[in-house]
């Protein structure tokens, strides 16, 4: 069973640049998965940033940003802020209408 | 605007059965496919199923297979799961998400609702 993978925990600087990526346990992510990109704070449902792999969703600052990066897809922030201190999770299409989260990235601004 | 109302949740004995509703607004719920995603207490998000825009395709996640059913009313713009056989690791947070037109992630989220499998 294919594994979708992320790094469980990031650290960035205010201000900073960070890229998480998102991987599989074989094989390379392509568009063809149309990764996308959630972000979600304690308590609350997530919140779509990015979908088919690089389009930001409607509100979303361009600071967040989409890519293929080698055979990863990538969710680069700059200019970090303290509220973009939360999990990050991304989502990859299977195929045959399956989809699979990666076990997410929890990601701390200091 | 695009609006997601999960109904149903509760806590249910293991091996009964709960039945959750989502009530969509604010976009043509015909013409869209739904995602059913879950959270359990302190973990990640799991996807559980997606039923296409026309109820005519279903897809189910390993650990729901046979024991789920996802099935939409597109009369009454709504869409709902089915859980059969509940177990304590059912528990979670149960959202219903849109997907997005030309891909196929989920883009637009209620706000979830709880189910508790518990003696």
């Amino acid at each position: 069973q294919t594994v979708v993978t992320q790094e469980p925990s990031f650290s960035v600087s205010p201000g900073g640049t960070v890229t998480l990526t998102c991987g599989l346990s074989s094989g390379s992510v392509s568009t063809s998965y149309y990764p996308s990109w959630y972000q979600q704070t304690p308590g609350q449902a997530p919140r779509t940033l990015i979908y088919s792999t690089n389009t930001r969703s409607s509100g979303v600052p361009d600071r967040f940003s989409g890519s293929i990066l080698g055979n990863k897809a990538a969710l680069t922030i700059t200019g970090a802020q303290a509220d973009d201190e939360c999990d990050y999770y991304c989502v990859l299409y299977m195929g045959s209408g399956i989809s699979v989260f990666g076990g997410g990235t929890k990601l701390t601004v200091l | 605007q695009v609006q997601l109302v999960e109904s149903g949740g509760g806590v249910v004995q293991p091996g009964r059965s709960l039945r959750l509703s989502c009530a969509a607004s604010g976009f043509t719920f015909s013409s869209y496919g739904i995602h059913w995603v879950r959270q359990a207490p302190g973990k990640g998000l799991e996807w559980v199923a997606f039923i296409s825009y026309d109820g005519t395709n279903k897809y189910y996640a390993d650990s729901v297979k046979g024991r789920f059913t996802i099935s939409r009313d597109n009369s009454k713009n709504t869409l709902s799961l089915q859980m059969n056989s509940l177990r304590a690791e059912d528990t979670a947070v149960y959202y219903c998400a849109k997907r997005d037109y030309y891909g196929a992630a989920p883009l637009d989220w209620g706000q979830g609702t709880l189910v508790t499998v518990s003696s």
